[in-house]
């Protein structure tokens, strides 16, 4: 099957550690994106790649941190320095990620932060 | 911020069509609408998208008026399974950052 697969669903953390969101995409897309949600709230962007190798901050970047070896993962870390972690995450991909550009997004299923 | 403007919620009865509408006043020129809808705790659908002309796909229909200041999204006949918060989205800036309002929530009744 294609498409969009992230994990775990859930995930709890203590405070003052650092956790790793895998995000994993067969679709063949470059672009692939981060975006956090918070309750009765819309997506918010942390971080965004339009190739390998190449990664921009987003509206929320602070306290996470990104990799984009392969053009099929991107995954984000939550970092110690993150103040307020406990949210939804969700990642998305885009063939293109040209901006102007008629270039539909497609979402995994999210996972779910919890920090103790 | 937000370049849509939605109504924060609707009600439509199963098997009615369920109509959305969305405003976006300030749109560009080069701008696509986009509709999304997220069912609780999952990660955003894909409906369909439009730059000037009418869609129409297997999920629903999107009419975007003349001048582009607004657009409606028609799920021709709504189910139970159709009861979500649906996002209407119009693209932005360099990264094709979705910005998402608050969306519309529908409820589909019996």
């Amino acid at each position: 099957d294609g498409g969009i697969t992230q994990s775990p669903k859930y995930l709890f953390r203590k405070e003052g550690q650092n956790v790793t969101l895998s995000c994993e995409q067969n679709l063949n897309h470059d672009a692939m994106y981060w975006y956090r949600q918070d309750p009765g709230q819309g997506l918010r962007l942390i971080y965004y790649s339009q190739i390998v190798n190449d990664f921009q901050k987003g509206d929320i970047a602070e306290g996470y941190s990104v990799s984009r070896e392969k053009k099929e993962s991107f995954p984000l870390t939550v970092t110690s320095a993150q103040k307020n972690p406990t949210a939804f995450y969700l990642c998305a991909s885009s063939p293109l990620g040209l901006a102007g550009e008629e270039d539909t997004q497609y979402f995994g299923p999210g996972t779910r932060l919890t920090v103790l | 911020d937000a370049k849509t403007t939605q109504p924060p919620s609707m009600d439509c009865a199963e098997g009615r069509a369920a109509n959305l509408p969305c405003n976006h006043s300030t749109i560009s020129g080069n701008e696509y609408v986009y509709w999304y809808r997220q069912i609780h705790s999952q990660g955003p659908q894909y409906i369909i998208h439009g730059l000037k002309n009418n869609e129409t796909n297997e999920m629903a229909s999107l009419i975007i008026t003349e001048d582009r200041k607004s657009s409606t999204l028609i799920l021709p006949h709504a189910t139970l399974r159709d009861t979500a918060v649906y996002y209407c989205i119009v693209r932005v800036d360099y990264t094709g950052k979705l910005i998402f309002g608050q969306g519309t929530t529908l409820q589909v009744k019996p």
